[in-house]
């Protein structure tokens, strides 16, 4: 079974704090990717990773930054965190880089509230 | 403009009855359209996966289906139970790109 866990269910930070969220799999997953949604949107792709140290902007990437040191982690950063970044962030995973049918694991998501 | 539109927004159905969600999109080129199941507070779960070859697939109680000359997709939900009570989410995903189109998705609520 694969499995995709997020450090933390619910976070409450303040505004201008630093926020980490990190995502593991246990797949051996080339593809990690990043998500917000938010209500009545679909979700939304803020950045992706098809290796180690490689990393791709999605649609939204503004105000984020990502780390991939190690294959089995993709940590997501919101350097200075503002409100309208309180959103459920979902970190995914796929194998078999380039593959068109390949699925997408989600994570549990966190729920991240900015004050 | 690639967009996959879902229609209703959220449906209440009584325990037992069946149901169907519809997905338009007008995402081109096409690969395949998937849907997935996401329970309150979780991350989503893959229910089915069509390609533009496959007009017809199931899950269990779930049959999806793919028209690919309308451009629409249905999800039909055969004799509810209360565990269907989530949001259901059809996602295109681009042909020739490793991208995915996500829908807005379907709230069920199946009641007693």
């Amino acid at each position: 079974d694969v499995k995709v866990t997020q450090s933390s269910r619910y976070l409450v930070k303040r505004t201008g704090e630093k926020v980490f969220l990190e995502c593991v799999q246990d797949m051996d997953h080339e593809n990690m990717f990043w998500y917000r949604q938010d209500p009545g949107l679909g979700l939304r792709l803020i950045y992706f990773s098809y290796d180690v140290k490689m990393k791709e902007k999605g649609d939204i990437p503004e105000g984020y930054s990502v780390s991939r040191e190690k294959k089995e982690r993709f940590s997501l950063i919101l350097e200075s965190a503002s409100t309208n970044q309180t959103s459920m962030y979902l970190c995914a995973s796929s194998g078999t880089s380039g593959g068109s049918t390949d699925t997408q694991y989600f994570g549990p998501g966190t729920r991240l509230t900015v004050l | 403009k690639n967009q996959v539109e879902q229609s209703p927004q959220s449906l209440i159905i009584l325990e037992g009855k069946n149901c169907t969600l519809q997905c338009n999109y007008t995402v081109s080129p096409f690969s395949n359209l998937r849907w997935y199941k996401q329970d309150t507070g979780r991350g989503p779960v893959s229910l089915t996966i069509m390609t533009f070859s496959e007009n017809t697939k199931s899950n269990g109680r779930y049959t999806a289906t793919l028209d690919a000359d309308t451009k629409q997709s249905s999800l039909h939900i055969t004799a509810s139970q209360l565990s269907d009570s989530a949001s259901y989410i059809c996602v295109v995903r681009l042909g020739g790109y490793n991208k995915l189109i996500f829908g807005a998705g379907t709230r069920l609520a199946v009641h007693p």
